[in-house]
């Protein structure tokens, strides 16, 4: 059973719109949610996070917003570069993990000149 | 400062050949992750370590041992490699769990024919 949900597997934006990603999560004992970026032949690398006491968390262009009762996360891109374009993983944890992060599936983003 | 360092980068096995994967870290960190990345499965937990001298099993464990002698260095152990085992592995670190970001070394892409 999928802990952590990434439905859309890729997005396609236009350089200088909002790219806008999204994440939903079963378990309540979740507390701590992150975002990684990927590109192709290398190691995630950290993005942006948020605690589960908070709403909203910016970072530059990055801004992750969390809505625990509807237990759903999203990364906003403002505004989108070409450079942006990769593998987002969201991930959680909390005490329904052991601590450890629970990722999901991932969406490409493509940002088209 | 390095980073996290994985070696080797790329390796062929039989089926039924043996290897080990070494992962380093010169953050100083004390948890450390062995994750494996399969085509439309996000990353998925193989081992982790809370410390020197300790591992646990994380979601995948089946087929793999690890060994955490030194603080900096984790080692991914396959004893008899099969075809299912085919896949990106990333190695990672953190100062804690939880909330704690974890940084990932480049990957190791491991064939099994």
């Amino acid at each position: 059973d999928q802990q952590v949900k990434q439905n859309s597997p890729s997005l396609s934006v236009q350089e200088g719109r909002i790219s806008i990603l999204n994440c939903d999560y079963t378990n309540s004992m979740f507390d701590y949610f992150l975002w990684y970026k990927k590109y192709p032949a290398e190691g995630p690398t950290f993005l942006i996070s948020i605690s589960s006491i908070k709403d909203k968390n910016e970072d530059g262009r990055f801004t992750v917003f969390l809505n625990k009762s509807a237990k759903h996360l999203s990364l906003h891109i403002v505004p989108s570069q070409p450079g942006d374009s990769a593998v987002y993983f969201c991930a959680a944890s909390g005490w329904g993990s052991q601590g450890n992060l629970i990722f999901g599936k991932g969406t490409k983003l493509s940002v088209k000149p | 400062n390095a980073g996290v360092t994985q070696t080797p980068k790329f390796r062929v096995l039989k089926t039924g050949q043996s290897m080990t994967l070494l992962c380093a870290q010169d953050m100083n960190h004390e948890y450390m992750y062995w994750y494996r990345q399969d085509p439309g499965m996000g990353l998925r937990l193989i081992h982790y370590s809370v410390g020197e001298g300790t591992t646990a099993k994380g979601e995948v464990p089946d087929g793999y041992n690890v060994s955490r002698l030194k603080k900096q260095n984790f080692l991914l152990g396959l004893e008899s490699a099969a075809p299912s085992q085919t896949s990106v592995y990333f190695c990672a670190s953190s100062y804690s769990r939880g909330g704690y970001e974890q940084y990932f070394g480049p990957g190791t892409r491991l064939t099994v024919t």
